[in-house]
């Protein structure tokens, strides 16, 4: 039962364009979302989140945005650089089980020069 | 101030044997997380602790695997008898709190890549 999905395994993307990563969720508990990056050989890392009584966030280069209603949340990343080559993983959580994350199956973004 | 320390990064197994991962939280963290991934999907939640307990070993096998996080020391996560089906890489994370959202958010540490041949 997978509830968090992200469902474009791969994504390619030129330096400079916006990149958008997908996940959909289908567990109406999860109240906050978060986005980690990773690198091969390494842990995840924090990039940003969303709490569900928002609808967008942003941090520098990154936005997150939610739409409640379709269990829906995207990460933009404009201008994408070639450091952003990574894995990309959203993950969500619900009050009460703040501490347990459920992660999607990630999306490998690769900017091309 | 180092972040999460996880060794050995890489570990192999025969099956039947026993693998120890140990995990070092950030300083001052005192609440730890174990997730599994397996090859080709997301990370799984395993166990959280607390220094003495375990608060939700939810995502736990129910055999073979035990975690702990001693009052001094690591956290240990300790599988018994690996199988081939462990072999995984096992990540461990650390929070201020006994939350992960809002400025909380969990650290992670790179990773026990466990083999079992």
């Amino acid at each position: 039962d997978q509830q968090v999905k992200q469902n474009s395994p791969s994504l390619s993307v030129q330096e400079g364009r916006i990149s958008i990563l997908n996940c959909d969720y289908t567990n109406s508990m999860f109240d906050y979302f978060l986005w980690y990056k990773k690198y091969p050989a390494e842990g995840p890392t924090f990039l940003i989140s969303i709490s569900s009584i928002k609808d967008k966030n942003e941090d520098g280069r990154f936005t997150v945005f939610l739409n409640k209603s379709a269990k829906h949340l995207s990460l933009h990343i404009v201008p994408s650089q070639p450091g952003d080559s990574a894995v990309y993983f959203c993950a969500a959580s619900a009050t009460g089980t703040a501490s347990k994350l459920t992660f999607g199956t990630g999306t490998r973004l690769q900017v091309t020069l | 101030n180092a972040g999460v320390m996880q060794n050995p990064r890489h570990l192999v197994r025969r099956r039947g044997q026993e693998a120890r991962l140990r995990c070092s939280p950030m300083k001052g963290h005192s609440h730890v997380y174990w997730y599994r991934q397996l090859p080709e999907e997301g990370l799984k939640f395993m166990v959280y602790l607390q220094k003495e307990n375990i608060i939700d070993e939810s995502g736990m096998p129910k055999e073979r695997f035990s975690a702990e996080f001693p009052k001094e020391g690591p956290s240990i996560l300790r599988i018994q008898q690996v199988v081939r089906g462990d072999s995984a890489a096992y990540f461990c994370a650390s929070s201020l709190t006994g939350t992960v959202i809002g400025n909380t958010e969990a650290f992670f540490g790179q990773g026990t890549r466990l083999t079992v041949v």
